[in-house]
């Protein structure tokens, strides 16, 4: 069973550029959420989406980020015009459609670096 | 939002002593999940606890919701080098599938 996704592992951006990071959910999942983990510090909560849906995205911050999940492919999360502060790890979990569906199984992370 | 705070923060101690990190709120989690994490990766689930005074075990490790559902312990017995990593105890937040962090303890279990 291959387990969450995330491509790629790692993504250097300049000041300005855009990042784009892929998440797949396990197979059988229909849940997917976005983390932020900031250097030290814990992880936060940005984005809950399903498919075609963004179901609660009271994390996010408000401008430059943005998150999809189409009905075919991997779920994206967007940063336009990329800050230092962005430099983070950014992780994907999903979790099952049903039976435990409150348990979140995660993915390894991009770890995002903007010089 | 909910808070968890995690205790100890940092913990370093010798292969083969026993230790027991807390994870407390003081608000009403429908359930609480442990994590634990390793530099580089993401958190990986170890266990689930959703009734009030449940206990499980997982070959050393044991978990324990308190009865109020407002804290969680996570007790190693024996500790051994393949213990070391971040451990993070999460819940949702009410009516929500978010889930809330602790700040995590920090393992070292020296050989």
């Amino acid at each position: 069973n291959a387990g969450v996704m995330q491509n790629p592992r790692h993504l250097v951006r300049r000041r300005g550029q855009e990042a784009r990071l892929r998440c797949s959910p396990m197979k059988g999942h229909s849940h997917v959420y976005w983390y932020r983990q900031l250097p030290e510090e814990g992880l936060k909560f940005m984005v809950y989406l399903q498919k075609e849906n963004i179901i609660d995205e009271s994390g996010m911050p408000k401008e430059r980020f943005s998150a999809e999940f189409p009905k075919e492919g991997p779920s994206i999360l967007r940063i336009q015009q990329v800050v230092r502060g962005d430099s983070a790890a950014y992780f994907c979990a999903s979790s099952p459609t049903g039976g435990a569906s409150y348990e979140q199984y995660f993915g390894p992370g991009t770890r995002l670096t903007v010089t | 939002t909910q808070l968890l705070e995690q205790s100890p923060q940092f913990l370093s101690i010798q292969e083969g002593e026993n230790l027991t990190v807390y994870c407390n709120s003081s608000s009403v989690f429908s359930s609480l999940q442990w994590y634990r994490q390793e530099p580089g990766e993401g958190p990986v689930l170890l266990v689930t606890v959703v009734t009030g005074g449940e206990v499980k075990k997982l070959k050393r490790l044991t978990f324990q919701f308190g009865d109020a559902r407002k804290d969680s312990s996570l007790h190693i017995t024996a500790a051994q080098p393949g213990d070391t990593g971040l451990y993070l105890c999460a819940g949702p937040d009410t009516g929500r599938r978010a889930l809330t962090f602790g700040s995590g303890t920090r393992l070292q279990v020296q050989p």
